[in-house]
């Protein structure tokens, strides 16, 4: 089956414009998650999506950034007044049941590259 | 707190060699997975295993092995016979608590780029 996909692929913006990064997730994966690459920072987690339960937010660095999760599927990733710090990659992942363990593997989408000017 | 160390940021073999990669985890978590993806120059991370903390048997799958120790708090990733198409960035990856209360999100090591040579 067709696997977690992203788009853009790429996004290059000016300094100050709000953007917006689309998920889709694997069909019937009930977890989604956002994670941001970046030279310095490695791999950070930013959100995670759960079936109907209230997201985790705990990863997202600043006010500027939000995300919602439509329909228990696709997701969108929003960066507002975005900055230079923000050029990263921005990936997705997905995984059928985080709770259970034979299947708690999360797959990852290509990945937004955002370059922020 | 969580964290992954690959203490190793590059390592260059020539073919056919064997190469250990090493992950050493701190987690206060007595549940808890540990996970190694590969991430080629294509950019898309590639899941390869899952080990949960109760489970210390090694694991082979053809070329590759991984050895989890609890003892040492490691999940070191050994490729043997090393091939071209094996050259990569390396994650390993941490998921500690029990999944409800946490979700299963990925606290990752700083990865280990691996060259192998013709």
């Amino acid at each position: 089956g067709a696997g977690v996909s992203q788009s853009p692929s790429n996004k290059v913006t000016e300094k100050g414009k709000d953007v917006e990064l689309r998920c889709d997730p694997i069909s019937g994966h009930t977890a989604l998650y956002w994670y941001r690459q970046s030279l310095g920072q490695g791999l950070e987690f930013l959100i995670y999506f759960q079936g109907n339960s209230a997201p985790d937010k705990s990863g997202l660095p600043s006010d500027r950034f939000s995300a919602e999760r439509t329909g228990g599927s696709v997701s969108t990733l929003t960066i507002q007044r975005t900055q230079q710090e923000d050029s990263a990659v921005y990936l997705c992942a997905s995984s059928f049941h985080p709770g259970l363990a034979v299947y708690n593997e999360q797959f990852f989408g290509p990945g937004t590259r955002l370059t922020v000017l | 707190a969580q964290k992954v160390t690959q203490a190793q940021t590059e390592i260059s073999v020539v073919e056919k060699e064997d190469v250990t990669l090493d992950c050493v985890y701190e987690t206060r978590d007595t549940t808890y997975y540990l996970f190694w993806y590969k991430q080629p120059p294509s950019g898309e991370l590639v899941f390869l295993i899952r080990r949960n903390s109760f489970d210390e048997q090694n694991e082979i799958s053809g070329r590759y092995s991984w050895n989890f120790q609890k003892s040492t708090s490691s999940f070191n990733f050994t490729i043997t016979a090393s091939q071209v198409v094996d050259s990569a960035v390396y994650f390993c990856a941490l998921s500690g608590g029990f999944f409800y209360n946490q979700g299963g999100k990925l606290i990752f090591g700083q990865g280990t780029e691996l060259s192998v040579k013709p």
